[in-house]
C-alpha cells in the first residue's frame, strides 16, 4: 500500500541548532501532507498542513518560525525545527494523502510515516 | 466542540481473551472513522475505516468496529487476542469535505498477558 517515510529516525541535538526532518511518499504524489507532534503517552496535535508550492497553514499556537515547514516537490516535505530548545523535544509524526486514491487504502485515508524522535540537550 | 474519547487510558487482557476498546465521538455530523494502531516508537498503522455504509466494518489483523450513530461510538473489537496486539490504539475521526483534519483521541494502551 501506500507508504510514508521519514527520516531522520532519531536525532539529537544541542539547543540553539536547527533540525531538519523529511517526510517523503512513495510511489504516489502528496499535494498536501501534515505535521503532527506527539508528546509522551499522549495523542496526536495537528502542528501544520503542508502545501506543495504554498506556504502551510499552522495550526493556533504553533509558532510558524519556530517550525518551518516547506513542501517543495509532491514527494517531499520537510519540517526544520529552529533553534531547538529541550521543550521542543517530541515525537514528530508525518502523513500524507494518497490523492488518486491508487491503493486499497482509498484517497480519504492518510498514510503515517514512521515518526520523528528529537531530542534537544 | 469537537473531540474524540476514548475512556480507558489502559487495558489489560490475557491472550486468547476478547478485547473491546471505546471511541465516542462529538462531532456536527457524521465524520469518518478510523482506528489506528501505534507500537512503541513507531507511527501508526490503519486498523480499519468506516464511511458509509455497513455499519460493521472488518479491518486488518482480525479487528473489526462497528459504528452507533445513536450513541456516536465506533467500538473496536477483536475476539481473540495475540501478544503482537499489545500497542496504542487511537480512534479518529476526519470531516467528510475533505480538509483531512483528524482528531485523534487521547488512545488506549493495550498489554496482553501471557
Amino acid at each position: 500500500g501506500a507508504v510514508v517515510s521519514q527520516h531522520p529516525s532519531w536525532v539529537i541535538c544541542k539547543s540553539g541548532t536547527s533540525v531538519k526532518i523529511e517526510c517523503r511518499s512513495l510511489d504516489f504524489q502528496a499535494t498536501t501532507m501534515f505535521w503532527y507532534r506527539q508528546f509522551p503517552k499522549q495523542s496526536l496535535m495537528l502542528m501544520a498542513t503542508s502545501n506543495e508550492g504554498s506556504k502551510a497553514t499552522y495550526e493556533q499556537g504553533v509558532e510558524k518560525d519556530k517550525f518551518l515547514i516547506n513542501h517543495a516537490s509532491l514527494t517531499l516535505s520537510t519540517l526544520t525545527v529552529t533553534s531547538a530548545h529541550p521543550e521542543d523535544s517530541s515525537f514528530y509524526i508525518c502523513s500524507a494523502r494518497d490523492p488518486e486514491g491508487v491503493f486499497a487504502s482509498g484517497a480519504n485515508v492518510l498514510t503515517f510515516g514512521a515518526g520523528s524522535r528529537l531530542t534537544v540537550l | 466542540a469537537q473531540s474524540v474519547t476514548q475512556p480507558d487510558i489502559h487495558i489489560t487482557v490475557s491472550e486468547g481473551a476478547s478485547l473491546e476498546l471505546r471511541c465516542n465521538y462529538s462531532y456536527g455530523a457524521t465524520p469518518y472513522l478510523f482506528w489506528y494502531v501505534q507500537s512503541p516508537g513507531q507511527g501508526l498503522q490503519l486498523l480499519l475505516k468506516y464511511f458509509s455504509g455497513d455499519t460493521l466494518v472488518q479491518g486488518i489483523k482480525g479487528f473489526e468496529a462497528e459504528f452507533k450513530r445513536s450513541q456516536s461510538s465506533f467500538n473496536l473489537r477483536k475476539p481473540s487476542v495475540h501478544w503482537s496486539d499489545a500497542a496504542e490504539y487511537f480512534c479518529a475521526v476526519a470531516p467528510t469535505s475533505g480538509t483531512y483534519k483528524y482528531i485523534f483521541g487521547t488512545g488506549t494502551r493495550l498489554k496482553v498477558l501471557a
